[in-house]
């Protein structure tokens, strides 16, 4: 069974500074894919950045890149330069790369401190 | 561009009502469809999947079902709604493996 943890429920941030959001996960499977999700206080979740297990690279998307260690089983979600509008819900989820179903963690709450 | 339509956006049910949530997407043929459920200030919990018309996946027991009656219509529904059953419904869509989905704004539910 697939399982992620997120172990901060909330973080908080001051304004231009970086952070990291963690995330440690746990399968069975060879071959998978880990992906991250912001959820403003309005209740969308959008889609921030993707890692597939056997990327030899960690992602970046703009402001987003993801610190990938497989051995370790964490992909930990780096913010750069954060904003007030990144004041959101994290969610770190995992899919395994030849199934459909998908699981989220808990969440990490982040404010940015003007 | 693919979008994906959720409606309503809020509902108020008594307890014992029945439910119909529906979910569209356009723009993409044979999507993977989702229904999830959130508590507040918590995870989403998954409820059933489909990668196809008739084909449904319940990942958790409940009293709750889900029907995919077209290629791009996905619609979770209950006979008789539980107090439990309160939470912001989400839905989603995505093509492929090792793809991101992309979800609906979702529905808040609310069961008195």
């Amino acid at each position: 069974a697939q399982k992620i943890t997120q172990t901060q429920p909330g973080m908080f941030v001051q304004e231009k500074e970086a952070v990291t959001l963690d995330c440690t996960y746990d399968t069975s499977d060879p071959s998978y894919g880990l992906f991250w999700y912001k959820q403003p206080s309005s209740g969308e979740m959008i889609f921030l950045i993707y890692q597939g297990s056997y990327d030899q690279q960690n992602a970046t998307e703009g402001r987003y890149s993801l610190n990938f260690q497989k051995a370790r089983k964490s992909a930990n979600l780096v913010i750069s330069a954060s904003q007030l509008g990144d004041s959101a819900m994290y969610f770190c989820a995992m899919s395994p790369s030849y199934g459909q179903n998908f699981v989220f963690g808990p969440g990490t709450r982040l404010s940015v401190l003007p | 561009s693919q979008t994906i339509h959720q409606w309503p956006a809020t509902l108020v049910q008594p307890v014992g009502s029945p439910l119909s949530l529906e979910c569209t997407v356009e723009g993409t043929s044979n999507p993977n469809l989702y229904w999830y459920r959130q508590a507040a200030g918590r995870g989403l919990q998954l409820l059933f999947y489909s990668v196809g018309i008739g084909q449904i996946s319940s990942e958790v027991p409940q009293n709750l079902s889900a029907s995919r009656p077209q290629d791009r219509q996905f619609i979770l529904s209950s006979k008789k709604l539980l107090l439990s059953d309160s939470g912001f419904y989400l839905c989603a869509w995505r093509i492929g493996f090792n793809q991101p989905q992309h979800f609906g704004d979702g529905t808040r539910l609310s069961i008195l």
